[in-house]
């Protein structure tokens, strides 16, 4: 697609309950990131995958949280056990390039919300 | 680690000019990026330095000095429409290359 895009948009979820949240990357973009933004903050990371292959997982909170990418394109992460600081907005990224250091295009991401 | 200041928020008129200053303290410097978010929207890259100096692109212009540990975003020519959080980004060399650390964002208003 033209763009990155994230589903879903919202997500209120009940503590305790599992959370998918869908990233589809532009066509043929290589790096994938995942990065949590609570309110008022900046994007932190959580996860990066080359293809594939998650090649860094040290951001992620959690064992509760859990990412894939088995086809090399589309990504889920996944948060089990859902707890209120959880809630925040959960962005996706792609990078035509092998590390996207020369920059992301990031998706609109998921908001989600734990009550 | 890595840490990264700038502004929590700030106020221009518009038709004005801004300056959005960001320090940063890292480990085998890689770059500095400036992104732009609108509320409830993906950020959007607006500059990449990996050099000192100044880059301009439009209305909008970046500027980085590696010994200082200092960038600023420079908007010209301010519209309402560039009333955003302005998001400074560092990616370091080495392991983790791959990954941006950002700061928290500047909220700029701009005001008629």
């Amino acid at each position: 697609g033209a763009g990155v895009s994230q589903s879903p948009r919202y997500k209120v979820a009940k503590r305790g309950q599992d959370v998918a949240l869908r990233c589809d990357p532009i066509s043929g973009h290589v790096s994938l990131f995942w990065y949590q933004q609570a309110l008022g903050q900046g994007p932190e990371f959580l996860t990066y995958f080359q293809n594939e292959a998650q090649l860094d997982k040290s951001g992620l909170p959690s064992d509760r949280f859990f990412a894939e990418r088995p086809e090399g394109s589309v990504s889920t992460l996944k948060i089990q056990r859902t707890q209120q600081e959880d809630s925040a907005v959960y962005l996706c990224a792609s990078s035509l390039e092998v590390g996207g250091w020369y920059g992301y295009t990031f998706g609109s991401g998921t908001r989600l919300t734990v009550v | 680690g890595q840490n990264i200041d700038q502004p929590t928020e700030m106020t221009a008129t518009e038709g004005a000019i801004v300056q959005i200053n960001c320090t940063y303290q890292t480990s085998g410097f890689n770059g500095l990026f400036w992104y732009q978010q609108h509320a409830g929207e993906a950020p959007t890259f607006l500059s990449y330095n990996v050099l000192d100096g100044l880059e301009e692109k439009g209305r909008f212009s970046s500027f980085l000095s590696r010994s200082k540990g200092y960038s600023y975003l420079l908007l010209k020519e301010l519209q309402m429409k560039d009333s955003a959080s302005y998001l400074c980004a560092v990616s370091q060399s080495g392991a983790g290359s791959y990954q941006l650390t950002f700061g928290k964002g500047t909220k700029l208003s701009v005001i008629p």
